[in-house]
């Protein structure tokens, strides 16, 4: 079956660590894929997205994901965390196949330790 | 340029009964697309559309319905409200429909009753 698995709930690391979130998908060929954060309360915003090229893609924040088709992954890093970056953090995939919605992860919770 | 907006922020009703939520798209964005997120889950695409035609549908009864407007601005409708449609429901706008960026916006949270 289609899907995309974190299988993170809930991640805390200490702030000025490094960080990275994982995302595995299953789909015959290789999707879109996006890292979203949610605050609490709010919307989501993009955090950086993949299409095709450079396997290391890099994004807003400081935030950058690397695209492993051997291991069907989309894995966000972050070399320094800081304390506002605590939010939601959700992959997600636009199946080729079926470019009209986005399907998303259940998510990870990121909690900052100061 | 003006960002994804949606009205209202919050709504309480009842079971049974009828509710409708808007959506204002991005400037310049043909595309809108609803999500319902659940309380600690990810949102769950409930349709899409694109220059006022459905298209393409999740897995979602037919008492979830919508609109898009000549303006691109887009509504929601949920009749025979259930407990379970308790949810922040996200609105997303894209240039086209396809790979494009979708912009989501806050959301409205829906509690029933």
């Amino acid at each position: 079956a289609q899907s995309v698995t974190q299988p993170d709930i809930h991640i805390t690391v200490s702030e000025g660590a490094s960080l990275e979130l994982r995302c595995n998908y299953s789909y015959g060929a290789t999707p879109y894929l996006f890292w979203y954060v949610q605050s609490p309360g709010q919307g989501l915003q993009l955090l950086l997205k993949y299409f095709s090229g450079d396997t290391l893609v890099q994004g807003i924040k400081g935030f950058e994901a690397e695209f492993k088709r051997s291991q069907s992954s989309f894995n966000l890093r972050k070399p320094s965390v800081h304390w506002s970056d605590a939010a939601e953090y959700f992959c997600a995939v636009v199946p080729y196949s079926s470019a009209s919605k986005i399907i998303f992860g259940s998510g990870t919770r990121l909690s900052i330790r100061p | 340029e003006t960002g994804v907006t949606q009205s209202p922020t919050h709504l309480i009703k009842t079971r049974g009964q009828q509710v409708t939520l808007r959506c204002s798209s991005q400037s310049g964005h043909n595309t809108v697309s609803w999500y319902q997120q659940a309380l600690g889950q990810g949102p769950q695409f409930i349709f899409q559309y694109y220059r006022e035609e459905e298209n393409g549908r999740g897995n979602f009864p037919p008492r979830f319905s919508g609109l898009q407007f000549p303006n691109y601005s887009s509504e929601l409708n949920v009749n025979a409200l259930e407990l379970d449609d308790s949810a922040l429901y996200l609105c997303a706008s894209s240039l086209e429909s396809g790979k494009e960026t979708q912009y989501f916006g806050p959301g409205t949270r829906l509690l029933v009753l």
